[in-house]
């Protein structure tokens, strides 16, 4: 059974740093594309960011484009999402989700993230 | 962008009725690439439909979609207590990909 773990959520001042990390097991990671999603309160989801299965393509929702960073490391099974110049408005729950199809089959239970003075 | 809008927002059902969701694409798309989601309070959406009608794994028979094109359906027959819950569509047609705003189904 598919598990995904997010961690490294918190309080952030805007223009601060966060590094998300998702620790992945009961799937062959290294052969998924993985995606980060996330969702602000009372809001419907949000893709954020993906990367191939790889590593070696990566995508971005405009909304964050050359201020986070999506990686990951197959001999370990984890994603992450290095995220710089943080705003109120990347205040949410993030979620790691394996995305190879298109579609979101399998889902971590989230790390929240507020951005705030 | 393509724009997901839901309807209705919220839909007030006893156990055991009928559901029927719609959402609705601001551009037309050209394939199958449309997904249903269930969210319950507290935790992460859960794939239920993908590719506009195919049930992802231990998905009751209960659930179904159809649609293509601009329009697309969700129905829930005989409504479980189990699937009170927030609704939302996903396209993944077209780049980026997009959600709608979500559907409440609730108890009446």
């Amino acid at each position: 059974e598919a598990h995904l773990v997010e961690s490294g959520g918190g309080l952030v001042q805007p223009g601060g740093s966060l590094r998300l990390s998702c620790a992945v097991s009961g799937f062959t990671f290294r052969s998924f594309a993985m995606s980060w999603v996330r969702q602000a309160p009372g809001k419907g989801p949000e893709y954020v960011s993906a990367i191939s299965a790889d590593g070696a393509t990566t995508y971005y929702a405009d909304s964050v484009k050359g201020r986070f960073t999506i990686s990951r490391d197959n001999s370990e099974n984890a994603l992450f999402l290095q995220m710089n110049g943080l705003r109120a408005d990347d205040t949410a729950v993030y979620f790691c989700a394996r995305s190879d199809f298109g579609f979101y089959d399998y889902w971590g239970q989230g790390t929240l993230v507020t951005v705030s003075s | 962008e393509i724009v997901l809008t839901q309807s209705p927002g919220t839909l007030s059902l006893s156990p055991g009725e009928r559901a029927t969701l719609s959402c609705r694409a601001s551009q037309t798309l050209t394939t199958t690439f449309f997904a249903w989601y269930q969210q319950k309070p507290g935790q992460a959406p859960r794939l239920l439909i993908h590719g506009v009608s195919n049930r992802a794994t231990g998905v009751p028979d209960r659930f179904s979609g159809s649609g293509s094109g601009t329009d697309f359906t969700l129905t829930i027959n005989r409504l479980e207590p189990e699937d009170f819950a927030v609704y939302y569509c996903q396209q993944y047609d077209t780049s980026p990909k997009t959600f709608g705003q979500g559907t409440k189904v609730e108890i009446k």
